[in-house]
């Protein structure tokens, strides 16, 4: 059963840039046909999705957040990472990283969250 | 984009009753909706995918219906443990979008 895991600083300053990791077991990320995803939940509100990552280079962004996220995955193909920059308390949200296949998101991590604040 | 727009923001509702969650697209979308289900502090789990097609593992009480621009969630005899916030999400067009969610609160 694949598993995800998110992982990173719970705080950063304003300006400066978050960076998560989601470690994948039980799957392997490379020659999956799995989308790999970053989706995120300000308190209170809905799900926000931020983009995702397909078969290792194919990148796909909310244009709302294409200025300033990367999504990409580690050499060793067993997580992939999630870097935003220039944040702003907007930005503070729990944020999950998931799957996507054939018209939903299947698995997703626990969450994490994320304070942006001085 | 495409805009989701749910209806009620908030239902309560009594054991065994009846409830029916609608979402309404801001454009055509075919069948490219799924519903999900999130409780308190846990990541959300899908109940429905293509707008009502079954999910393995989900109670068959859960079912959806619609097509195009207005979709439905209907859960049959309500269980105190389907308190959550319900979710649609469309991937017709990206990006993708979520609706702002329903809760629903059991009497």
């Amino acid at each position: 059963q694949l598993q995800l895991q998110e992982s990173g600083p719970g705080l950063v300053k304003p300006s400066e840039t978050l960076s998560l990791t989601c470690s994948v077991s039980g799957g392997s990320i490379s020659g999956s046909d799995y989308y790999w995803a970053w989706v995120r939940q300000a308190p209170g509100r809905g799900l926000e999705w931020i983009g995702y990552l397909y078969r290792g280079d194919n990148t796909f962004y909310n244009p709302s957040l294409r200025s300033r996220v990367t999504i990409s995955q580690d050499a060793s193909k067993t997580y992939f990472s999630l870097k935003l920059t220039s944040v702003t308390a907007a930005d503070t949200a729990v944020y999950f990283c998931a799957t996507y296949d054939s018209g939903y998101f299947d698995h997703w991590g626990q969450g994490t969250l994320v304070t942006v604040s001085s | 984009e495409v805009v989701l727009t749910q209806s009620p923001d908030f239902q309560s509702v009594a054991p065994k009753e009846k409830v029916t969650i609608t979402c309404r697209a801001s454009q055509s979308i075919g069948t490219s909706l799924a519903w999900y289900q999130q409780k308190p502090n846990q990541s959300p789990k899908v109940l429905i995918k293509f707008a009502s097609q079954s999910i393995s593992g989900v109670p068959s009480r859960f079912s959806g219906s619609g097509s195009g621009t207005d979709f439905t969630l209907t859960i049959d005899s309500l269980e105190a443990e389907d308190a959550a916030t319900y979710f649609c999400h469309q991937s017709r067009t990206l990006p993708q979008t979520f609706g702002q969610g329903t809760k629903l609160e059991i009497k």
